[in-house]
């Protein structure tokens, strides 16, 4: 159980243009979805919270107008990396959690690799 | 700011037990010590966690000191598959229940 899925897996794109990432828990409502980056050898670093019907709380340093995230149903949640450039270029990867007293435990996706060209 | 701190590497030879150590010196009463992994190129993968007994499931085994400023995660039978990136995290508990990743410890299983 609570299995993670991302769309597209892998995508490229030019330079400008506006790609969207899905995540979708499949077997498990989601109250809470979480969006990562990961640049290489480095660590995951979360960019923002989403909880369904809600906006989303962003971290310190992520541009809310960029990176724009919508969560409207329990089930999905989706990132639009706006106007991309080479810089974006990353491993994007959403968890959800089922909340409550397992609010800490997240299941993560398999990741989505962004190469702005 | 991570609340744990880990070695960077550790090397096991396969079929042996890896213990990973993680020091987490500033965990409060009610801070739980949750452990993922994350194998190159895939999402993290939830494995344990604890409060302050011991505990087990099928994937490993959480041991975690009385005073609970350190735990130790037990791989017991470690395989080639196992070689990844784990991570010791200290959940904040105040607001939004999001983890905050280190750099965790690279293992790596020999054959």
């Amino acid at each position: 159980g609570a299995v993670v899925s991302q769309h597209p897996s892998r995508v490229i794109c030019k330079s400008g243009t506006s790609v969207k990432i899905e995540c979708r828990s499949l077997d498990f409502q989601a109250t809470t979805m979480f969006w990562y980056r990961q640049f290489p050898k480095q660590s995951l670093m979360l960019m923002a919270t989403s909880n369904e019907g809600s906006k989303a709380t962003y971290e310190q340093g992520v541009e809310k107008d960029k990176f724009l995230i919508n969560h409207a149903s329990l089930t999905l949640s989706t990132l639009t990396v706006t106007s991309a450039h080479p810089e974006d270029s990353s491993f994007y990867i959403c968890s959800a959690t089922l909340g409550g007293l397992r609010r800490y435990e997240q299941y993560f996706g398999p990741g989505t690799r962004l190469t702005v060209t | 700011d991570a609340k744990t701190t880990q070695p960077p590497s550790m090397d096991c030879a396969e079929g042996r037990a890896a213990n990973l150590p993680c020091n987490h010196s500033t965990i409060s009463g009610n801070e739980y010590v949750y452990w993922y992994r994350q194998i190159h190129s895939q999402g993290p993968q939830y494995i344990i966690h604890g409060l302050k007994n011991n505990e087990t499931n099928e994937m490993a085994s959480l041991i975690i000191t009385e005073d609970r400023k350190s735990s130790t995660l037990i791989l017991p039978h470690a395989t080639l598959r196992d070689t990844a990136v784990y991570y010791c995290i200290v959940p904040y508990t105040q607001g939004a229940q999001k983890l905050v990743f280190g750099q965790g410890t690279r293992l790596t299983i020999n054959p």
